[in-house]
C-alpha cells in the first residue's frame, strides 16, 4: 500500500464553523506533512511532523491546528477560517524527515464561505 | 538558502515535438533534485529523482552542477503528458522547496 488517504475530498464551511481534515498512511512512514495549494501554484508547506512530534510550523495562523495522534494519522483542525483560506490541502508522508521521497494524498478541496 | 526557478509558466507544444521543461536551482551544497507531476484532478506524484537516473514515461532529467540545472526532457511529446510539472530541491533542511511550476499543454 503506497497510498496516502485524505478525507473528506471536499469541504464547504462557514467562517464560524469548526471542522477537521484527516490524513492516513500505512507505509510505516515517520514524517508527515500538511501543504496548502492554490490553483496553478506550487504546494506551500504548513507543518511537518517527525516521529509524531511537530518539527516545523511555517508561521501558520493559529486557526489551523495540526494533530498527530499516532504514526499513521495526521489531522488538521480548522476554526474561524477566512475566505482566503479556500484552497486544496495536501497531506504527504515520507520515510522520515531526512530520507525518502514524499507521497502525496489527493487532497481536500476546502471552500470557506 | 535554497531556491528553485522554473522560468516558463506555460509551455505549449504539438504532439510528437520535443519537450524541455527548464529548472535551475540555487543551493551551496549537494542538493537532491526531483520532478513532480500533477495531472488534472489527480494527486501530485513523483516523476523523477536525479539519484535514480532513470527514464519514466519517456522523460529524463540530468543534473548539471556546473549550470545548476535539472531540465526535464522528452523527445516526442504525447497528449497525455499535458499536466503541471514542478521541480523540487531538497537540501540541508530536508524539506523540499518547490518551483512555481510549468504547465505543459500538448496539442493534437
Amino acid at each position: 500500500d503506497t497510498e496516502v488517504t485524505q478525507t473528506p475530498k471536499h469541504l464547504v464551511m462557514g467562517m464560524t464553523n469548526k471542522k477537521s481534515l484527516k490524513c492516513e498512511q500505512h507505509m510505516g512512514h515517520r514524517a508527515m506533512y500538511w501543504y496548502k495549494q492554490k490553483a496553478k501554484k506550487p504546494p506551500e508547506l504548513m507543518f511537518v511532523y517527525s516521529y509524531e512530534k511537530l518539527s516545523i510550523n511555517e508561521s501558520v495562523p493559529s486557526r489551523f491546528s495540526p494533530e498527530c495522534p499516532n504514526s499513521s494519522l495526521l489531522n488538521l483542525h480548522l476554526h474561524a477560517l477566512q475566505p482566503e483560506d479556500s484552497a486544496l490541502y495536501l497531506c504527504a508522508s515520507s520515510q522520515d524527515g531526512t530520507i525518502g521521497i514524499q507521497y502525496f494524498g489527493a487532497g481536500t478541496r476546502l471552500s470557506v464561505l | 538558502a535554497q531556491r528553485v526557478t522554473q522560468p516558463e509558466k506555460l509551455l505549449s507544444v504539438f504532439k510528437g515535438a520535443p519537450v524541455e521543461l527548464k529548472c535551475n536551482y540555487s543551493y551551496s551544497g549537494s542538493p537532491e533534485l526531483f520532478w513532480y507531476v500533477q495531472y488534472s484532478r489527480q494527486r501530485l506524484q513523483l516523476l523523477l529523482r536525479h539519484i535514480s537516473r532513470e527514464s519514466i514515461k519517456g522523460f529524463t532529467a540530468d543534473l548539471n552542477k556546473g549550470e545548476t540545472s535539472f531540465h526535464l526532457k522528452k523527445p516526442f511529446a504525447q497528449e497525455e503528458d499535458s499536466a503541471m510539472y514542478y521541480c523540487a530541491l531538497r537540501g540541508g533542511s530536508y524539506i523540499p522547496t518547490f518551483g512555481r511550476g510549468t504547465s505543459l499543454i500538448v496539442h493534437p
